[in-house]
């Protein structure tokens, strides 16, 4: 069974550094494009950017580039996403999720990100 | 990158009715595209794959149409449990997929 566990909730300060973690089973982790989502309270859902563990290859949303850091350690099978400097407008819930392809749908349980001074 | 724009963001409904969301690709994306059902507090789950082909185990009052740019949703008749927010994603522009502002569906 493919599962996807994200890491728990957190609570930052402003200006504060974060990485929040995705660990992958059940599936190559290195053959599948791996992604994040962000989805801020009350809003849609804005695909952040994308990594290819195997190589590793990543891209980013074109909103996102210069503002966050997606890395993968295929040797545990995890990816990550993290910031250098929270702000405010940061919070959010964060989801991964495996690139979908045909009828695969593998998300991650969310990682809810609050920032507050 | 694509853009895409879902209508309406907001709807009200009554169970029974039949629902139609669209969604339209700032370019063509052929049948690249996923729609998605979130409720509050869960990750999206997959409802309509390739424009048209519904998912296993998703009810057959789901039912999606469209390609190029322009898409539909419909949901023939409500029921309690669809009271969601709707999302659609265009699948083509690999591996950036985007998604649209989402619809919410409340009771009426």
């Amino acid at each position: 069974e493919v599962q996807l566990v994200q890491s728990g909730a957190e609570v930052k300060k402003p200006g504060e550094s974060l990485k929040i973690s995705c660990q992958g089973s059940g599936y190559s982790f290195t053959s599948h494009w791996i992604g994040w989502v962000r989805q801020m309270p009350g809003k849609g859902l804005e695909w952040m950017g994308i990594i290819y563990p195997g190589d590793p290859d990543t891209r980013y949303s074109p909103s996102f580039q210069g503002q966050v850091t997606i890395s993968a350690d295929k040797s545990i099978s995890t990816a990550y996403l993290q910031w250098s400097s929270l702000k405010a407008s940061d919070t959010a819930m964060y989801y991964c999720a495996i690139l979908p392809s045909g009828n695969a749908d593998y998300w991650g349980q969310g990682t809810l990100v609050t920032v507050s001074s | 990158d694509i853009q895409m724009t879902q209508s309406p963001s907001s709807l009200s409904a009554s169970v029974g009715d039949r629902v139609t969301i669209t969604c339209r690709a700032s370019q063509s994306i052929r049948n690249y595209l996923n729609w998605y059902q979130q409720k509050p507090g869960k990750a999206p789950k997959l409802l309509i794959y390739a424009a048209s082909s519904l998912q296993g185990g998703v009810p057959s009052r789901f039912s999606g149409s469209g390609s190029g740019t322009d898409f539909t949703l419909t949901i023939s008749s409500l029921q309690p449990e669809d009271f969601a927010t709707y999302h659609c994603q265009q699948t083509y522009s690999t591996p950036l997929y985007t998604f649209g502002q989402g619809t919410k569906l409340e009771i009426k």
